[in-house]
């Protein structure tokens, strides 16, 4: 079966700080998508970033990086100099064959870590 | 560009009434999703429909739960009769699958929040 865990259920830091938030997968298919998405207060979903499982190189946006292991099953997201503008929850999600259909959007979440940061 | 739009934002009900929530994904996109979002069971997927078929409804809870989608642009979640366990926020989401992953992402509603009394 497929799993993700985010450890962390709240994180509180303050402002500049760096941050990171942990993920730990599971899954038995050799080819998975790992995503972040974004949860402001307003409620929508924001897609932050998409990795395939072939793809080990860490990612760097900005202030936001990925650090992809697949010898421990961890895609840990971290913010650099947080601001207060990145309090939300963030949920790490796994896609894979094993999910079945045809569509790699059938996605399994973690449940997501609430992230405070204080001015 | 227009992104998922959902209705209503906010529902309160009654126990025994039916609910209808409704979604309509992105012009040219080919897969739709509904999610319910608890704080006892996280975001987890409900159903999803490719070239408005629906390809999984494993999620589905029971029989009081129905989605459609007769046309492209126009998805529906009914819920008859609702109970206030059914109480939880419902996203929709689509996205341009063309059957390799290369650049498939979700794009989420802002979500329906569902109140059952």
């Amino acid at each position: 079966a497929q799993k993700v865990t985010q450890a962390q259920t709240e994180i509180s830091v303050v402002e500049k700080e760096d941050v990171t938030l942990d993920c730990v997968y599971e899954t038995r298919d050799t080819t998975y998508y790992l995503f972040w998405y974004k949860q402001p207060p307003s409620g929508e979903l924001v897609f932050l970033i998409r990795r395939n499982s072939f793809d080990e190189q860490n990612e760097i946006s900005g202030r936001y990086s990925w650090n992809f292991q697949k010898s421990t099953s961890s895609f840990n997201f971290t913010i650099t100099a947080s601001q207060v503008v990145d309090s939300a929850v963030y949920f790490c999600a796994l896609s894979s064959p094993h999910a079945g259909g045809t569509s790699y959007g059938k996605l399994t979440f973690g449940q997501g870590t609430i992230l405070t940061v204080h001015p | 560009d227009a992104g998922v739009i959902q209705s209503p934002r906010h529902e309160v009900t009654e126990m025994g009434q039916e609910v209808t929530l409704r979604c309509k994904p992105i012009s040219g996109h080919n897969s739709l999703f509904w999610y319910r979002q608890t704080m006892m069971r996280g975001l987890e997927l409900l159903i999803y429909f490719n070239n408005n078929v629906p390809i999984d409804d494993s999620g589905m809870p029971e029989d009081r739960f129905s989605a459609k989608m007769p046309n492209a642009s126009f998805s529906t979640l009914k819920i008859q009769p609702s109970e206030p366990r059914d109480s939880a926020v419902y996203f929709c989401a689509s996205s341009f699958n063309p059957l390799t992953p290369t650049n498939e992402k979700l794009f989420f509603g802002s979500g329906t929040q569902l109140s059952v009394l």
